[in-house]
This record gives structure tokens, C-alpha cells and sequence, in this order.
């Protein structure tokens, strides 16, 4: 069965920090991987997917990267913002569905 | 291009009661998928259809049902509601997940 795992849970920097967030995963045997944005009582965002024969994707200030052999994703925030406060969600995509971790919690402040 | 449109945005319902979620799919994308996500916690899968069949369900019971129209919308229903109900309901579209899942803001179900 596969289990999704974020660490940290939880991450207070001020601005300008560059900060990495991390997923794993125990199952190899995914279809792709997506990064999601959730701003409090809102739906989701897509970052950034990257598939299973890939290994990054980037998109302004944010890259992610996928190792599907040890089984692990990190998001790489740089030059953080107060508006990238938000909880940000990995997904893996088991061919018919995704599975999430639950997710960590960043605030940036001034 | 459109996004992923739920409605309604809110809702409140009493223990017992049903209660029925639309969701419009992104242009192009033939495949909805509807997730719960309750306080704190990340979204859990409740079911998929294509080509208006199921296609995949979580670990949900039979009171959880779905249906997909010929214009790949789709209504999640929900029967005898229970407390344990309350959640962020998450619609989402895609092409068979070849190019990753398009969310909606999602439906905020209040049980009381």
C-alpha cells in the first residue's frame, strides 16, 4: 500500500530564505508526481508535475525533483515570500488515483 | 480554457440527510476524480470515472455514489450524512492523468 510522507509538518522562516520541503513515498511504482499549493480553506493548485521518466521541473523560484529508486521528492523554494505562505502537498499518481501526504504547513513572514 | 468548477461553494446539511455535489471538468479532459479532505489532513481519494463509468474507488462506503455526463461533468452524492461528512469535497479533471489532475476550489460540507 502505498504511504506519502512530508517533513516538515510545520515551517516558520522570514523572507529571503530558500527553504526545501521533502515527500517520500514507499511504493517506486508511480505513474508521476505532483506538487500543490493550498491556501487555507481553498482548493488546489498545481506547482509542478513531474513524470515518471523525469527527474526535475522547474518553474520561477520553485524546482522539484523526484529519486523514484529510494523513493523521495523535494520542492526547492528560493528567495521565499510572504505570499508563499501556504500549505504545499506532494501527490503520487498510482495510474488511477492520487495519494497525499499530509502536507506542510509554511509561513514566511516579513 | 476553463478550470475545474464546483458548486456549491458551501453547505450545510443535518445527520441523516443527502446532499449532491456538481463539478464541471477542464476543457479537454475526460476524467473526474472527487477526493475528501477533512481538517488538518491531506485528500483522500473517494472515486474516479471515465467515460462515465467508475474506475476506481477508495475506501469509501456505498452511501458515497457518483455519476460523469456525456460532457465529462459530474455530481458526487452523498446519502445519509453523517457528522464524520464534514469536510472540503475536491473535485478533479484530467486526461486519464497524462498531464497531471486540475482541482477545483472545492465544496466546504457542514454536518450538523
Amino acid at each position: 500500500k502505498q504511504e506519502v510522507t512530508q517533513i516538515p509538518a510545520a515551517l516558520s522562516v522570514p523572507e529571503g530564505e530558500n527553504l526545501v520541503l521533502n515527500c517520500s513515498f514507499t511504493d517506486s511504482a508511480i505513474y508521476n508526481l505532483q506538487w500543490f499549493r493550498q491556501d487555507p480553506g481553498k482548493g488546489l493548485t498545481s506547482l509542478l508535475l513531474i513524470q515518471s521518466s523525469q527527474r526535475e521541473q522547474t518553474s520561477g523560484r520553485l524546482n522539484a525533483s523526484l529519486d523514484k529508486s529510494s523513493g523521495r521528492s523535494t520542492l526547492y523554494i528560493a528567495a521565499s515570500q510572504p505570499g508563499d505562505s501556504a500549505t504545499y502537498l506532494c501527490a503520487v499518481d498510482n495510474t488511477d488515483k492520487l495519494i497525499f501526504g499530509t502536507g506542510t504547513r509554511l509561513q514566511v513572514f516579513p | 480554457e476553463t478550470g475545474v468548477t464546483q458548486s456549491p461553494t458551501h453547505l450545510i446539511k443535518t445527520r441523516g440527510q443527502q446532499v449532491t455535489l456538481r463539478c464541471s471538468s477542464q476543457s479537454g479532459h475526460n476524467t473526474v476524480s472527487w477526493y475528501q479532505q477533512a481538517l488538518g489532513q491531506g485528500p483522500q481519494f473517494i472515486f474516479q470515472y471515465y467515460r462515465e463509468e467508475e474506475n476506481g474507488r477508495g475506501n469509501f462506503p456505498p452511501r458515497f455514489s457518483g455519476l460523469q455526463f456525456p460532457n465529462y461533468s459530474s455530481e458526487l452524492n452523498v446519502n445519509a450524512l453523517e457528522l464524520d461528512d464534514s469536510a472540503l469535497y475536491l473535485c478533479a479533471s484530467s486526461s486519464q492523468g497524462i498531464e497531471g489532475y486540475t482541482f477545483g476550489s472545492g465544496t466546504r460540507l457542514t454536518v450538523v
